[in-house]
């Protein structure tokens, strides 16, 4: 159980072209998904955490005008990269978590974002 | 701001012995702490969770430590295998839903 996909896993686009990647939990409902993005043997940094049916809460540096979130029902959420640049070339991963006592995060595979 | 360390230099270990890792992180305790494994090129998978009133946890070949007094949390693999080879992050649990990483350690288990 808690399983969490991830669409697609490597995406490969122009500069200043957008891109969305979706991030589905399969067995069970995520009240909470969180999106990261993680560079070469660095830490994930949390980008923004969503709730299903409100907006996101993005964290400091994190431009949501440039990175849309949008979590339209308890099993989807979807990142947009608009106007990509080189610079946004990245590991992209998000995590679902139910409204447990743990609040254990679940992950997607994860999406390898290349902007030429 | 919260700091969380964790051994960057890679750990590298015989098969069969045990492997050991370090989370170390400043300031405020967490209410829990979860290791996590990943691959490369994958997200990570949970693994074990520990909270601030837990010594200690045990899962399997794993076993973790919780040391408030010394901000420090213990991640330990018995009787390795070279499968357990992977990095392993650390995360810190504060106010709800904000979760901090380390920046992991890779763990070579050489057979």
């Amino acid at each position: 159980g808690a399983v969490v996909s991830q669409h697609p896993s490597r995406v490969i686009c122009k500069s200043g072209t957008s891109v969305k990647i979706e991030c589905r939990s399969l067995d069970f409902q995520a009240t909470t998904m969180f999106w990261y993005r993680q560079f070469p043997k660095q830490s994930l940094m949390l980008m923004a955490t969503s709730n299903e049916g409100s907006k996101a809460t993005y964290e400091q540096g994190v431009e949501k005008d440039k990175f849309l979130i949008n979590h339209a029902s308890l099993t989807l959420s979807t990142l947009t990269v608009t106007s990509a640049h080189p610079e946004d070339s990245s590991f992209y991963i998000c995590s679902a978590s139910t409204s447990g006592v743990t609040d254990t995060q679940y992950f997607g595979p994860g999406t390898r974002l290349t902007v030429l | 701001s919260q700091k969380i360390e964790q051994n960057s230099e890679a750990l590298n270990i015989q098969e069969g012995k045990t492997a050991t890792l370090t989370c170390n992180y400043t300031n405020y305790s967490p209410a829990y702490l979860q290791w996590y494994r990943q691959d490369p090129g994958r997200g990570p998978v949970f693994l074990l969770l520990i909270r601030e009133n837990e010594k200690e946890k045990r899962k399997e070949r794993l076993k973790v430590t919780f040391d408030t007094t010394l901000k420090q949390s213990l991640f330990h693999i018995t009787a390795s295998q070279p499968a357990d080879s992977a990095t392993y992050l650390c995360a810190l649990r504060y106010n709800f839903n904000k979760f901090y990483f380390g920046s992991g350690t890779k763990l070579n288990v050489k057979p």
